[in-house]
């Protein structure tokens, strides 16, 4: 299966910027996640949205969903030093999880 | 609450040699994946299981790669040979597996393998 895409593939922004990356996909999906990777607590799931849904909040987190376009877009505000890590879209057409290719995350102090 | 764990975190092998990982998911999940991470990429699936049945393996090489998952619970596997192209971050992870509606996977810290 074909991996998403994810845009930019590095980001470095000061802490207290917002980050913005953005997710492709190719097929028709049921949902739609997003997990973080650093070194310290490996692949952590972060947010989820269903296909009918646009739009959802966690925290510092939001996340949009566009399904006429296949894209999506993961929004951190006000960005931590501890916010640095790659971060993997993750799309599912029933229950297998295809990846992206992640973004990285540089937040500096 | 335990979460996913997973044995080696590191193994060094040659290749041509074979090497086995193990995962332990966390209890009452009943469906358990087994992903590969090569350096610079996201994880891809490689085996997928509902309890102890296998519901999707498309992606898995199966002239050299296999995974087991006896009795519904633990699970191994297993590379023979091995290759220096497999050289990746092994992840398992674990879900409820209620597919009615959609499920979040919890990851292990991985096994790196480095074939050389």
């Amino acid at each position: 299966s074909q991996q998403g895409e994810e845009d930019p593939q590095a980001l470095s922004i000061q802490e207290g910027e917002n980050a913005t990356m953005n997710c492709s996909y190719k097929t028709s999906i049921n949902n739609l996640q997003w997990y973080r990777q650093n070194s310290g607590r490996g692949l952590v799931h972060l947010i989820l949205i269903r296909s009918n849904e646009r739009e959802k909040h966690s925290g510092r987190l939001r996340v949009t969903l566009d399904t006429s376009k296949k894209s999506s877009s993961l929004l951190i505000t006000a960005s931590r030093a501890a916010d640095t890590a790659s971060y993997f879209c993750a799309y599912s057409g029933y229950s297998t999880l295809t990846f992206g290719k992640g973004t990285m995350l540089l937040v500096s102090p | 609450e335990a979460g996913v764990a997973q044995s080696p975190r590191y193994k060094i092998i040659e290749k041509r040699q074979s090497v086995a990982f193990w995962c332990n998911p966390i209890s009452g999940h009943a469906t358990l994946y087994w992903y590969q991470q090569i350096l610079g990429q996201g994880p891809k699936l490689l085996i997928q299981f509902q309890n102890n049945g296998v519901v999707d393996d498309s992606q898995l090489p199966k002239d050299r790669f296999s995974a087991e998952r006896l009795k519904g619970v633990d699970s191994t596997l297993k590379i023979q040979p091995a290759k220096l192209e497999d050289s990746a971050v092994y992840l398992c992870a674990s879900s409820l597996g209620d597919l009615s509606v959609a499920d979040t996977q919890y990851f292990g810290p991985g096994t790196r393998l480095t074939v050389l």
